[in-house]
């Protein structure tokens, strides 16, 4: 159990599209999703964090009006990166974490190229 | 707040020989501590946790890693390395809060050689 499913993995789009990346919870529950931003040979950073049904908390520096994180449902969240700029390119992993449980599990992540 | 810190980003090692992996971490609250590992272009799989029970803590793939408070460590060790554990290893902290948001470590690279 505790299966979490990003789509798509790999994703090209131009410049100035927007590109949505979802994450979903495939066997239970999840109150609380993550996202996550990892560049090349670094470490992940937290972009924010995405509670059931209330808005987003952004980390200091990412720019909400920017990364667009809907979640909707107890099962599946959303990150739309809008107005995508090459600089955006990067990989993006979700994590979602259920009540009482300690740990949060990790989807496999989304390439994203902007070209 | 939480944080951590990887000593060394890179680690090379025999076939066969042991693992080690240094962490140091920081927390103002009693910490939850993991090792991930991450294969390239992956996401992230759990190691072992740490959750303020046995401060030995036996993972899968033959890690384990031992909490020591006196010195904020969590070092995860393994005794004979094999080639498929060539991969990015990342420690992390959390305050044990809802959802469990982590802090990651820089992350350390394992090649095995032959």
């Amino acid at each position: 159990g505790a299966v979490v499913s990003q789509h798509p993995s790999r994703v090209i789009c131009k410049s100035g599209t927007s590109v949505k990346i979802e994450c979903r919870s495939l066997d239970f529950q999840a109150t609380t999703m993550f996202w996550y931003r990892q560049f090349p040979k670094q470490s992940l950073m937290l972009m924010a964090t995405s509670n059931e049904g209330s808005k987003a908390t952004y980390e200091q520096g990412v720019e909400k009006d920017k990364f667009l994180i809907n979640h909707a449902s107890l099962t599946l969240s959303t990150l739309t990166v809008t107005s995508a700029h090459p600089e955006d390119s990067s990989f993006y992993i979700c994590s979602a974490s259920r009540e009482g449980n300690t740990e949060a599990f990790f989807g496999q992540g989304t390439r994203l190229t902007v070209v | 707040a939480q944080s951590v810190t990887q000593l060394g980003s890179h680690v090379s090692v025999s076939e066969g020989a042991l693992v080690l992996l240094r962490c140091n971490y920081s927390s103002s609250v009693p910490p939850y501590l993991f090792w991930y590992v991450q294969y390239p272009n992956q996401g992230l799989q759990l190691l072992l946790k740490y959750t303020s029970a046995a401060t030995l803590v036996k993972g899968i793939n033959g890690f384990e890693a031992e909490f020591k408070k006196s010195e904020t460590s969590f070092h995860l060790t393994k005794p004979s390395a094999h080639m498929s554990d060539a991969a990015e290893y990342f420690c992390a902290v959390s305050d044990g809060g809802r959802g469990y948001k982590l802090s990651f470590g820089a992350g350390t690279t394992v090649t095995v050689r032959a």
